[in-house]
């Protein structure tokens, strides 16, 4: 199975800050990497496809990137309703496996 | 719009089985695979299986293999999942998530609310 390592597990920021979380594959996956947000007693939503493809109707501040092993999500300036935990997940092969994922509260 | 809609909590004694259901609407069942994921309380998500609406295919991961069977209805539009010989660590919120394909990604596109599934003796 493909290990996804997310980094921090948790982070504490400020509205109008920028965040950056990090996820890492156990093996290559191409672009193969999906982006989600999940609020507390709501399913997750996603955010970004394909590493880098924004969703429809996700804001424009929400942008990722890389390829192979290394992935980027980056909030480029941190809204109220962004704390939340947010989850890579890898679409190379089965199983589809989830990082651990990251929690951003309110510094 | 699409929606995607599952059963209700259940409460269930170890050793049972459990059948939660999804239903969808607002486009054509069979265009696309669905998936369930798994999250025990205050924990992350976990992939359980998936299943192809189409043909009805599945695969499951390792970790639930004999346990688990997915299934589909095509005349309802509904997907379902069975997990036998249930655990205490097998409470957890059970969601059913409707796939897309774009730029040759999967992804899941449409998530129902989850279904609390309750171990307990």
């Amino acid at each position: 199975d493909i290990q996804m390592t997310q980094s921090p597990s948790s982070l504490s920021a400020s509205v109008g800050d920028r965040v950056t979380i990090t996820c890492r594959a156990s093996q290559s996956i191409s672009n193969y990497l999906n982006w989600y947000q999940q609020k507390p007693g709501k399913a997750p939503k996603v955010l970004i496809y394909a590493a880098s493809s924004l969703q429809s109707g996700v804001p424009s501040r929400f942008s990722g990137s890389g390829s192979g092993t290394d992935f980027t999500l980056t909030i480029s300036s941190l809204q109220p309703e962004d704390f939340a935990t947010y989850y890579c997940q890898q679409s190379y092969n089965a199983p589809r496996t989830f990082g651990q994922g990251t929690k951003v509260d309110l510094k | 719009q699409v929606q995607v809609v599952q059963s209700g909590a259940e409460v269930k004694k170890p050793g049972a089985s459990v059948k939660v259901s999804c239903k969808t609407s607002g486009y054509t069942f069979t265009t696309y695979g669905i998936s369930w994921v798994r999250q025990a309380p205050g924990q992350g998500l976990e992939w359980v299986g998936w299943i192809s609406a189409y043909y009805g295919s599945t695969n499951y991961a390792q970790k639930f293999q004999g346990r688990v069977t997915l299934t589909r209805d095509t005349s309802t539009s509904t997907a379902y999942m069975e997990l036998r010989s249930l655990r205490s660590d097998d409470t957890a919120i059970y969601y059913c998530a409707r796939e897309s394909e774009e730029m040759g990604t999967v992804f899941f596109s449409y998530w129902g609310q989850g279904t609390l599934v309750t171990v307990s003796t």
